[in-house]
């Protein structure tokens, strides 16, 4: 595709309930990142995947997250016994590999609201 | 622990008038500095990254200027479609490939 796209773009949850955040990154793009960002601040790393293989995933707070990239494109973010302080903006970049001179592209984000 | 912090927080100019905004760093081996746009209810856009001292790059009104300690964004009579929030953040040889950002400048252009 042209871009980074994420889905939903919206999500409003119950606290306790589980979720999952979709990005579909730009096409041949191996490299693909998680990052969260809260109200005034910048994005925080969750997680890093080179291919199929989470490679860095020490920005993940707690064991209620998760991440998946089966295939080594698409990739799904999971909350279970979401809180309400897991309330933000969750954003998935990419780049064509990793390595110094890659740029990261970023999606348009998913809002998620835990009432 | 790579750490970036912006200044100011917030920055209003009427249009026309330039100004600078500040990203102040500590990184482990700069692997490299980026800033990136981000306009309300949307992702991060890339601008820029700069990876040695005295490296400068230019794109419309915006010019980057990188030192051994901070960087900066100029720009140059800017005007109301430049509003946006500006991100900075580096990427160190002990954080591997994640980005660390500083909290950003929101920029205001008032017509």
């Amino acid at each position: 595709g042209a871009g980074v796209s994420q889905t939903p773009s919206n999500k409003v949850t119950e606290k306790g309930k589980y979720v999952e955040l979709r990005c579909d990154p730009i096409s041949g793009h191996t490299a693909l990142y998680w990052y969260r960002q809260s109200l005034g601040q910048g994005p925080e790393f969750l997680i890093y995947f080179q291919g199929t293989g989470a490679a860095d995933d020490s920005g993940l707070p707690n064991d209620r997250f998760f991440a998946v990239r089966p295939e080594g494109s698409v990739s799904t973010l999971k909350i279970q016994r979401t809180e309400r302080g897991d309330s933000a903006v969750y954003l998935c970049a990419s780049s064509q590999a990793a390595g110094s001179y890659n740029e990261q592209f970023f999606g348009p984000g998913t809002r998620l609201t835990v009432l | 622990e790579d750490q970036v912090t912006q200044s100011p927080e917030a920055l209003r100019l009427q249009e026309g008038e330039s100004s600078s905004l500040n990203c102040s760093y500590t990184v482990s081996g700069l692997r490299g500095l980026f800033w990136y746009r981000q306009d309300p209810g949307k992702g991060p856009e890339f601008l820029f990254t700069l990876y040695s001292a005295g490296e400068e790059k230019e794109k419309e009104r915006l010019k980057a200027t990188l030192t051994k300690k901070e960087s900066f964004l100029h720009i140059t009579a800017p005007k109301p479609e430049d509003s946006a929030t500006y991100l900075c953040a580096v990427r160190g040889f002990q954080g591997a490939q994640k980005l660390v950002f500083g909290q950003g400048t929101r920029l205001t252009i008032n017509p």
